[in-house]
């Protein structure tokens, strides 16, 4: 069984602190996504890595797909309240054997003003 | 655009009802999920269809869940009898099967509570 492991899974800090969120795996991923869910909505897509070592940027957020597409990374700048809010990745195996999505654990983020 | 639409949003039921769960996928998508969130186990696939057509139904928990896919924009999620362990949010994601990112768009989600 495939599993994206999440760390860390609860994270509490103030407004403006850097952090960094990890998702690992044993797994080569064809690509991978990372999804931040508010309370009661639904995941909402943030990016979309597909090469290994690519490293993309929105605004405050960095996230960078490891080298051998096993692991990734988001790292946030100066944190603001708005960021709160669980974080998922998100592993495709692609090759079209299937298009469903093996989901991390989640890390929630709360971001104290 | 319109996104993914789900009804209900709330729904309370009793133990032993039959429930059923609604979603509208983004127009042109030929892709649908069902997941189902609780603290416990976090986010699960249940089931997904391409192109109408049930994939793969393993994370089914039994055989009081059933999916449908009638046409391209409308799918259910039917739990018939319901237990107060079905408790969850339950969401409905669609996207665009062959294309290489295989990027998900999700609903809102439907809150069950089964007392």
């Amino acid at each position: 069984t495939q599993l994206l492991e999440q760390s860390p899974q609860f994270l509490s800090i103030q407004e403006g602190e850097n952090l960094t969120v990890y998702c690992n795996s044993s797994s080569v991923f064809s690509s991978l996504q990372w999804y931040r869910q508010e309370p009661g909505e639904g995941p909402v897509l943030l990016v979309t890595v597909v090469t290994g070592g690519e490293v993309k940027k929105l605004k405050r957020l960095t996230f960078q797909f490891g080298d051998a597409r096993k692991d990734s990374s988001l790292h946030i700048t100066a944190a603001q309240t708005g960021d709160t809010g669980l974080y998922l990745c998100a592993g495709a195996q692609g090759g079209g054997a299937t298009n469903k999505l093996i989901f991390g654990t989640g890390t929630l983020l709360a971001v104290q003003p | 655009d319109a996104g993914v639409i789900q009804s209900p949003r709330h729904e309370v039921t009793e133990m032993g009802q039959e429930v059923t769960l609604r979603c509208k996928p983004i127009s042109g998508h030929n892709s649908l999920f069902w997941y189902r969130q609780t603290m416990m186990r976090g986010l699960e696939l249940l089931i997904y269809f391409n192109n109408n057509v049930p994939i793969d139904d393993s994370g089914m928990p039994e055989d009081r869940f059933s999916a449908k896919m009638p046409n391209a924009s409308f799918s259910t999620l039917k739990i018939q009898p319901s237990e107060p362990r079905d408790s969850a949010v339950y969401f409905c994601a669609s996207s665009l099967f062959g294309t290489a990112l295989y990027e998900q768009y999700f609903g809102p989600g439907t809150r069950l509570t089964v007392t």
